[in-house]
């Protein structure tokens, strides 16, 4: 069965304290990667597509990275308006029409 | 949000009451889906649809019908709601171009609807 798993939960960090989240799956083929950030009471946001092992993408102080079992998304010198939920969803080579699978995100909160 | 609009954008509602939500874009694209976001569960699709008047089920479809008479409006409809209804219903769109925003799902703000 194709799952996405993200980790931790939650995530307290104090401002300038880098760390990482996780994002593990298990699909049949994977199309595509990607990365969302969700602010309370919004819709996602989209912030990257991975579509292959090795590949990396960064927007200022996010990183996103990718292997063949997760991807990660490094966090370096965090500001508390990173704070948000981070979403990870994948696509499968099973789907048709890009029906993504979502993880159920890590909620970051980065005090100043 | 990016050309797609939903409403309403807070609704409450009876068990057993019909309700319609609402999706409208003007980006043109083809592809439109509907979502619920339930804590614990993450996004899971309720209905897509890949043109006018073609649809099909996401993995959570029991209880919902959608209907697309034009390419800009994708609408969700609860026949007669249910308190397990209570959520927040995103709508997205995605183009399926070439480049650096292909197949990349762009979502509304969301709805939220509370079944009493």
């Amino acid at each position: 069965e194709d799952q996405v798993t993200q980790s931790p939960e939650a995530l307290r960090l104090q401002e300038g304290e880098s760390s990482s989240l996780n994002c593990s799956y298990t699909v049949s083929g994977l199309r595509g990667l990607f990365w969302y950030r969700q602010d309370p009471g919004k819709g996602p946001e989209f912030l990257f597509t991975l579509y292959s092992a090795g590949e990396e993408k960064e927007k200022e102080r996010l990183k996103a990275t990718l292997t063949k079992k997760e991807s990660f998304l490094h966090i370096t010198a965090p500001k508390p308006e990173d704070s948000a939920t981070y979403l990870c969803a994948v696509d499968n080579y099973g789907g048709a029409t890009n029906k993504l699978i979502f993880g159920t995100g890590t909620l970051l909160a980065v005090q100043p | 949000d990016a050309g797609i609009t939903q409403s309403p954008r807070h609704k409450v509602t009876e068990t057993g009451t019909p309700v319609t939500l609402r999706c409208h874009q003007t980006e043109n694209h083809r592809y439109m889906y509907w979502y619920r976001q339930d804590p614990g569960h993450g996004l899971r699709l309720i209905h897509y649809s890949y043109g006018v008047k073609d649809t099909d089920k996401g993995e959570v479809s029991d209880g919902y019908s959608v209907s697309r008479s034009k390419t800009e409006d994708f609408l969700l409809t609860l026949e007669s709601a249910t308190s397990s209804q209570t959520s927040v219903y995103f709508c997205a769109i995605r183009d399926r171009g070439f480049g650096a925003g292909a197949n990349v799902l762009t979502f509304g703000a969301g709805s939220r609807l509370t079944v009493l």
